[in-house]
């Protein structure tokens, strides 16, 4: 079973609207965190926000904000107030520990979703 | 600027050669990472290091080798047994390997096979 589930290969908004972005994870590890990286097309990874798993309140960071809903395993990310320059691909990471159960050593990664924002 | 700085840019790779892939960081992070993505894809982990002289493979590693003789440096070398290198490698770092720690990336390098 996959890991992260990214469902929305593609997504369009207008500027100045708000998106969400899915984002489904699977682990047995109570210990977790969740994460969401920004690629433009130039390439390079871009964090943006983190979730842990015992954390009570949803994170946020300036437009951008996690919908964390730990009974349905889901870490949707908002971004409000869309601008042109989101354009990019969207990347949901998890951080558990994995088979073997021994390390935090990986970064999952879901499929990713492109974020298209029209003017 | 602290970050992670990967050379070089583009790289390209004749049939049978070993090419090594730069990564080089200043945020005194204690772990760093290797990853590779193809196109329309998420990220797979080649290797990772959490101390000097100290390294894990991770999904990937057939085909690849790593050094960590610095607390700065991990290197990269994509070895001819490696038969479709043709990716974007992406290196990373991360103060520890907590749950918690976000990893923080380089540009990239975009590999080809002549």
């Amino acid at each position: 079973a996959q890991k992260i589930t990214q469902t929305q290969p593609g997504m369009f908004v207008q500027e100045k609207e708000a998106v969400t972005l899915d984002c489904t994870y699977d682990t047995s590890d109570p210990s977790y965190g969740l994460f969401w990286y920004k690629q433009p097309s130039s390439g390079e990874m871009i964090f943006l926000i983190y979730q842990g798993s015992y954390d009570q309140q949803n994170a946020t960071e300036g437009r951008y904000s996690l919908n964390f809903q730990k009974a349905r395993k889901s870490a949707n990310l908002v971004i409000s107030a869309s601008q042109l320059g989101d354009s990019a691909m969207y990347f949901c990471a998890m951080r558990d520990k994995g088979a073997g159960g021994t390390s935090y050593g990986k970064l999952t990664f879901g499929q990713g979703t492109i974020l298209t924002v029209h003017p | 600027d602290g970050g992670i700085t990967q050379s070089p840019k583009y790289l390209f790779r004749k049939e049978g050669q070993n090419v090594t892939l730069s990564c080089e960081q200043n945020l005194n992070h204690d772990a760093m990472y290797w990853y590779r993505q193809d196109p329309g894809q998420g990220l797979r982990l080649i290797y990772y290091s959490q101390i000097v002289n100290d390294f894990q493979k991770g999904d990937i590693a057939e085909g690849y080798s790593v050094s960590r003789e610095k607390k700065e440096s991990f290197p990269l070398t994509v070895t001819s047994a490696q038969k479709n290198p043709t990716a974007f490698y992406l290196c990373a770092s991360s103060r520890g390997l907590g749950w918690n720690q976000p990893q923080h990336f380089g540009d990239g390098t975009r590999l080809s096979i002549l």
